[in-house]
């Protein structure tokens, strides 16, 4: 798998649940970023964890991370319509002085149906 | 504070013209990054910039693609004899420092190559 790839590809749940969206990377990280993207429209920054962070919460969103696996999730609590969009996640590396660069993944398209 | 700013929205182009997209950073970035996203993919590196120099073009292809961030005025991408292959979205993000986060991303600007 690629640097910061999601799973699942594609989610699609009822208005009021949960979604929990996955990625994993390969390399050591500075920082991990989740993004949203509306169809067609621009990137917007969710939230950032840090390394040496293993949760962080934002309003109704719940990032954790584990370094020791490589991997991160985005859990999106009582979801609404206006939450369907695209979901990505963004690493940048730890080392040969490149942490400007994010690499993101294919990200995961959920669909809240009302 | 107007975000960053990417027109236009959208261009057309046919095969064998040039397309030049434009990038005005948020006040005070002086650091400029242009992503492209082919269709059902994440975000790709291209190309890192600040004030006059190429910091790192590591992810831009070596032939009809060029970047500028002059010291007056917006960062240009330009591509010359486009190709269908260029069709995509280009998103421009830009921060105050490189690395530790804080990207702000703009809306992006769609190339079809006709």
């Amino acid at each position: 798998s690629q640097q910061g790839e999601e799973d699942p590809q594609a989610l699609s749940i009822q208005e009021g649940e949960n979604a929990t969206m996955n990625c994993s990377y390969k390399t050591s990280i500075n920082n991990l970023q989740w993004y949203r993207q509306n169809s067609g429209r621009g990137l917007v920054h969710l939230i950032l964890i840090r390394s040496n962070e293993r949760e962080k919460h934002s309003g109704r969103l719940r990032v954790t991370l584990d370094t020791s696996k490589k991997s991160s999730s985005l859990l999106i609590t009582a979801s609404r319509a206006a939450d369907t969009a695209s979901y990505f996640c963004a690493t940048d590396a730890v080392g040969g002085g490149s942490n400007y660069k994010l690499t993101f993944g294919k990200g995961t398209l959920l669909t809240v149906n009302p | 504070n107007a975000g960053v700013m990417q027109n236009p929205r959208h261009l057309v182009r046919r095969r064998g013209q040039e397309a030049r997209l434009r990038c005005s950073p948020m006040k005070g970035h002086s650091h400029v990054y242009w992503y492209r996203q082919l269709p059902e993919e994440g975000l790709k590196f291209m190309v890192y910039l600040q004030k006059e120099n190429i910091i790192d073009e590591s992810g831009m292809p070596k032939e009809r693609f060029s970047a500028e961030f002059p010291k007056e005025g917006p960062s240009i991408l330009r591509i010359q004899q486009v190709v269908r292959g260029d069709s995509a979205a280009y998103f421009c993000a830009s921060s105050s420092i490189a690395g530790g986060g804080g990207y702000t991303f703009g809306s992006g600007t769609r190339l079809t190559v006709v």
